[in-house]
């Protein structure tokens, strides 16, 4: 049982370029999330999907698009990356309802120059 | 809207010392509260929950109590590990559009020397 899957582990960019994170769970979740962790910031927020078909902003969806490709996969695209979204990049997953916890995967580290 | 505040880190002890790191939040009605931790270089786990107000959740050694009238869920620890060091996060949901988004809060680190 894999849970999370993110790809790719790194990245570098330069300022300008452009490339998808990709995530997939294998827990059947219909909820999925896009966070970024940077020092002292804590996690924020990118977009979530609450289900398949749906897709909806977060706290800090500027500079970003998703993709709920399927139930199992969600991807985030930088279409022009800035030095500003250089973090480490989270991919989430949970059941449905207030009760259940978040299912993480190891983290997409990224840098832009 | 739902928010959570941590106490402020890090958290430095000694091994086999207390710990409390402790949660406030700010919730209408009694969400579901949360612990994840976070050991370096990787994602959040989650630690401990607890569902409803005076439950009490633990795992791993680490307890937490759901009090409502301090709206509190400080987390404890009563011999802590150098594998304990890590980061520490609160969370619980807030309702949005018919789902539930987790709110957490900064994060505490901690670290155990031997």
């Amino acid at each position: 049982n894999a849970g999370v899957t993110q790809t790719p582990k790194f990245q570098v960019l330069k300022t300008g370029q452009s490339m998808t994170l990709q995530c997939a769970q294998d827990m059947n979740h219909n909820s999925m999330y896009w966070y970024r962790q940077d020092p002292g910031m804590g996690l924020r927020l990118i977009y979530y999907s609450a289900s398949e078909g749906t897709t909806d902003k977060g706290e800090v969806p500027n500079g970003y698009n998703v993709s709920r490709l399927n139930k199992r996969e969600f991807s985030l695209r930088l279409e022009s990356a800035a030095p500003s979204q250089t973090s480490v990049y989270f991919c989430a997953s949970s059941e449905t309802g207030e009760v259940h916890e978040q299912y993480f995967g190891p983290g997409t580290r990224l840098t832009v120059t | 809207g739902n928010s959570v505040t941590q106490m402020e880190g890090p958290v430095t002890l000694s091994e086999e010392a207390f710990l409390t790191i402790n949660c406030t939040y700010t919730a209408t009605g009694y969400p579901s509260l949360f612990w994840y931790v976070q050991y370096p270089g990787e994602g959040l786990q989650l630690l401990l929950k607890a569902t409803k107000a005076d439950d009490k959740g633990s795992n791993k050694g680490f307890e937490a109590t759901y009090r409502k009238e301090t709206t509190s869920f400080h987390l404890e620890k009563g011999s802590v590990q150098v594998s304990d060091s890590a980061v520490y996060f609160c969370a619980l949901p807030t309702a949005s559009g018919g789902s539930y988004i987790p709110t957490f809060g900064r994060g505490t680190s901690l670290i155990v020397h031997p």
